[in-house]
């Protein structure tokens, strides 16, 4: 596609329940982000992959949250036993790698945790 | 430890020009972004400042001081859809990008 894609768009899920979320970078794009927006916040930063370097997960708040990007591509974020405080909007967002280059971001999943 | 500072909020009047500035200490700098998000929609981007000096796109500007760890957007002749929050974002070393809280500005009439 023409941009980053992020599904699904919203998700409402039970406390304790594990969720994922799927962001398709543009194609080509061999670095990727994932954020988190709680409402009338700022970026918060949880992992960055870069081609096929370690990811940096320096921003993951607690174990129960993990990503993978399987063949330099699309990438999955799993949220384990999710808690009412992990509500927030997830974006994701890619870039050319290497020299510094503009993001561009998804449109993000708001997940919501009952 | 890494800090991006700006402030939570600004009015400002159509027409009028804005100057919203962002402070940073972060270790490593690879540089300065700012980025437009209107209320739930994602960022979009709007300039970018490795060297220093200023960088001047339409009605928006940016201007970055290294040494000061200090850069404002400028935006001229404001218009009511400019209203939107303002994120500055540094890149740090590995190409991490890291972005401030973001200042909501708000243009009326």
């Amino acid at each position: 596609g023409a941009g980053v894609s992020q599904s699904p768009s919203n998700k409402v899920t039970e406390k304790g329940k594990d969720v994922e979320l799927r962001c398709d970078p543009i194609s080509g794009h061999t670095a990727l982000y994932w954020y988190r927006q709680s409402l009338g916040q700022g970026l918060e930063f949880l992992i960055y992959f870069q081609g096929n370097s370690a990811p940096d997960k320096s921003g993951l708040p607690s174990d129960r949250f993990s990503a993978e990007r399987t063949g330099g591509s699309v990438s999955t974020l799993t949220i384990q036993r999710t808690q009412q405080e992990d509500s927030a909007v997830y974006l994701c967002a890619s870039t050319l790698g290497g020299a510094v280059n503009e993001q561009f971001f998804g449109p993000g999943t708001r997940l919501t945790v009952l | 430890g890494q800090n991006i500072d700006q402030p939570t909020e600004m009015t400002a009047t159509e027409g009028a020009i804005v100057q919203i500035n962002c402070t940073y200490q972060t270790s490593g700098f690879n540089g300065l972004f700012w980025y437009q998000q209107h209320a739930g929609e994602a960022p979009t981007f709007l300039s970018y400042n490795v060297l220093d000096g200023l960088e001047e796109k339409g009605r928006f500007s940016s201007f970055l001081s290294r040494s000061k760890g200090y850069s404002y957007l400028l935006l001229k002749e404001l218009q009511m859809k400019d209203s939107a929050s303002y994120l500055c974002a540094v890149m740090g070393g590995y190409n991490k990008l890291i972005f401030g809280a973001g200042t909501r500005l708000a243009v009326h009439p």
